[in-house]
């Protein structure tokens, strides 16, 4: 079973429209932790935002906010005003403490294409 | 400081062949893990170790293996390559042991299997 669902395979949007990615989660413990990436072209991919399951304040870091709602296992990533730049494959993970051996659990990733 | 960086950047082999990719984590970190990325997907674990040992293994065939060395550096192995071993190789360096911690990536190295 698909522990961490990005329904969404590929998004595009003009620039200045706002977008938002979903990401749905499945587990059993009441301790872990979710993680946004992004992935460029280059292949790199770059921490965006870590948060356990304890804290379900929502966080806005510039242009990008978060909504993790416990009640539907969703850590959503919004980009406000998006821009070109953003274009990459974002992807959605999670950490289980007691899972020995997927260690971190990435989603499919989705694939947003922001056009001028 | 310099991030995690890894070696080779692109790398071509034949089937049956073996591979080494390694990895330099950042500085004061001393967990590496290995991911797998094939094209299309989200990357997925191989290896994880910490102070030389190895905390974590994914589902992956014993032609896998990895080690990690005093400075902390890693390499991955794999023996008999197979076309569907052709991926990016990721490394990820955290300065604890535990999962939880975040990961930084490095750039990857691509492998094509022919």
């Amino acid at each position: 079973a698909q522990k961490v669902t990005q329904a969404q395979t590929e998004i595009s949007v003009v620039e200045k429209e706002d977008v938002t990615l979903d990401c749905v989660y499945e587990t059993r413990d009441t301790t872990y932790y979710l993680f946004w990436y992004k992935q460029p072209p280059s292949g790199e991919l770059v921490f965006l935002i870590r948060r356990n399951s304890f804290d379900e304040q929502n966080e806005i870091s510039g242009r990008y906010s978060w909504n993790f709602q416990k009640s539907t296992s969703s850590f959503n990533f919004t980009i406000t005003a998006s821009q070109v730049v953003d274009s990459a494959v974002y992807f959605c993970a999670l950490s289980e403490p007691s899972n020995p051996y997927d260690k971190v659990i990435f989603g499919p990733g989705t694939s947003l294409s922001v056009i001028p | 400081d310099a991030g995690v960086t890894q070696s080779p950047t692109h790398l071509i082999k034949t089937r049956g062949q073996h591979v080494t990719l390694r990895c330099s984590p950042i500085s004061g970190h001393k967990s590496v893990s290995w991911y797998q990325q094939v094209l299309g997907q989200g990357p997925q674990f191989i290896f994880q170790y910490y102070e030389k040992e190895e905390r974590g293994r994914g589902n992956f065939p014993d032609r896998f293996s990895a080690r990690q060395f005093p400075n902390y550096s890693s390499e991955l192995n794999v023996n008999a390559l197979l076309l569907g071993d052709s991926a990016l190789y990721l490394c990820a360096s955290s300065p604890q042991r535990e999962s939880t911690d975040t990961q930084y990536f490095g750039p990857g190295t691509r492998l094509t299997v022919l």
